[in-house]
């Protein structure tokens, strides 16, 4: 299974801040995700991303507050912008496995942000 | 659409004791079924999945989950549980365009 990587695992940022996250995964990978996972609550997709082609939104989400980067195979961000404390959460990416056609997804560790 | 609905928010076991984890699914396509576990401060962990052929499908760390057409369950179970099964489990379904749908999530605690 692919090995994911996200950065920074943890912040704590100012409202009205952006930050950008980083996903990297140790093989190429047509699809990536996104999701957030708001404090004691399930994981909600945020958009996919796939190479080449703009990034698509989930119902709810919109570009404007969460562009996404993906400018190669292996590499994608992911930006919060202008935050308010409601966007304390954590974020992670996921990647669909090559190798398995099987469907499921890998997720990366995950990054802990907090607003104040 | 898919959606995924998980009975039970909390589930409490003794050691050794047998876990059953709760998921019913609605799909409007063949569904593609997932266990996933979260531990404190981590990020997730595939325990298994089911898309075609054998409903009886066995994962890692002892887990099992049958899916069951009729009744749109995949319920999870692990014949004696241990104390490091503490954590939270997620049912998710898909469909052919991969985007994973969640359950709200179980978390299992399990009692020495």
């Amino acid at each position: 299974s692919a090995v994911i990587s996200q950065k920074p695992s943890r912040d704590v940022c100012q409202r009205g801040t952006s930050l950008t996250i980083q996903c990297q995964v140790d093989s190429q990978v047509t699809m990536m995700f996104w999701y957030r996972q708001q404090p004691g609550q399930s994981l909600t997709l945020i958009a996919t991303a796939n190479q080449g082609s703009e990034a698509t939104y989930e119902s709810g989400f919109v570009i404007d507050k969460f562009p996404i980067s993906r400018p190669n195979l292996t590499f994608s961000t992911l930006t919060v912008s202008n935050m308010s404390p409601e966007d304390s959460s954590i974020y992670l990416c996921s990647v669909e496995d090559p190798g398995t056609g099987g469907y499921e997804q890998y997720f990366g560790p995950g990054t802990r942000l907090t607003v104040t | 659409a898919q959606s995924v609905t998980q009975l039970g928010s909390h589930v409490s076991v003794s050691e050794g004791a047998l876990v059953l984890l709760r998921c019913n699914y609605s799909s409007s396509v063949p569904p593609y079924l997932f266990w996933y576990v979260q531990y404190p401060n981590q990020g997730l962990q595939l325990l298994l999945k089911y898309t075609t052929g054998a409903t009886l499908v066995k994962g890692i760390n002892g887990f099992e989950a049958e899916f069951k057409k009729s009744e749109t369950s995949f319920h999870l179970t692990k014949p004696s549980a241990h104390m490091s099964d503490a954590a939270e489990y997620f049912c998710a379904v898909s469909g052919s365009d991969y985007k994973l749908s969640f359950g709200a999530g179980t978390t299992v605690t399990v009692r020495a």
